[in-house]
């Protein structure tokens, strides 16, 4: 069965980074996007971005071009998500979900659990 | 960038009722329209894609509908289960998977 598998909870610093991993089971990690997901505290989704797990090829929310970089690990199924110049306002649940297609179009079919990420001084 | 937005933003209804949420994008999309529902501290579930296709599993209740800007997500008969928030999310364009801000169907 599919199974997208977050890291953990993270608390950083205002300034700082954070990498949140994805590790993908159960389908071919090559054959599907990945994309992120996230959810402000008590707010609505907000799409951050898209990777493709079989060339790498990358699209990004405009508001957080220049602070955020996805990549892919094909050797471990896994996909990972940088944010870096952290603030306040990126506290929020971080999720990825996979990319796949029903009728020829795109749906996010399968969701990791989610990653908390707090920014606080 | 297509801009999605629902109505209403909050929604209080009774078991048994029908209910609809809508949804309009910014500019046509033909029926590159999905629909999730989302339970509080759990990921989103896809329910319908392409505008009107139920996802397998997903009870015969739940209906969408529309095309081009509009779009309507109907629970024909509320469940217990299905007080939940949804959202939409357009698949248009290309690697670009805007959002709506969500509708929060809560018990009357």
């Amino acid at each position: 069965q599919v199974q997208l598998v977050q890291s953990g909870a993270e608390v950083k610093k205002p300034g700082a980074s954070v990498k949140v991993s994805c590790k993908a089971s159960g389908y071919t990690f090559t054959s599907y996007g990945i994309s992120w997901v996230r959810q402000a505290p008590g707010q609505g989704l907000e799409w951050m971005g898209w990777i493709s797990a079989y060339n790498g090829n990358t699209n990004y929310a405009q508001k957080l071009q220049g602070r955020v970089t996805m990549t892919t690990d094909t050797s471990t199924s896994t996909a990972y998500m940088e944010l870096r110049s952290l603030r306040s306002d990126d506290t929020a649940v971080y999720y990825c979900a996979r990319v796949g297609t029903r009728a020829q179009r795109w749906v996010f079919d399968y969701w990791g659990q989610g990653t908390l990420v707090t920014v606080s001084s | 960038d297509i801009q999605m937005t629902q109505s209403p933003s909050s929604l209080s209804a009774s078991v048994g009722d029908r209910v609809t949420i809508t949804c309009r994008a910014s500019q046509s999309i033909s029926s590159y329209l999905n629909w999730y529902q989302q339970k509080p501290g759990k990921a989103p579930k896809l329910l319908i894609y392409a505008a009107s296709s139920l996802q397998s599993g997903v009870p015969s209740r739940f209906s969408g509908s529309g095309s081009g800007t509009d779009f309507t997500l109907t629970i024909s008969s509320l469940q217990p289960e299905d007080f939940a928030t949804y959202y939409c999310q357009q698949s248009y364009s290309t690697f670009m998977y805007t959002f709506g801000q969500g509708t929060k169907l809560e018990i009357k």
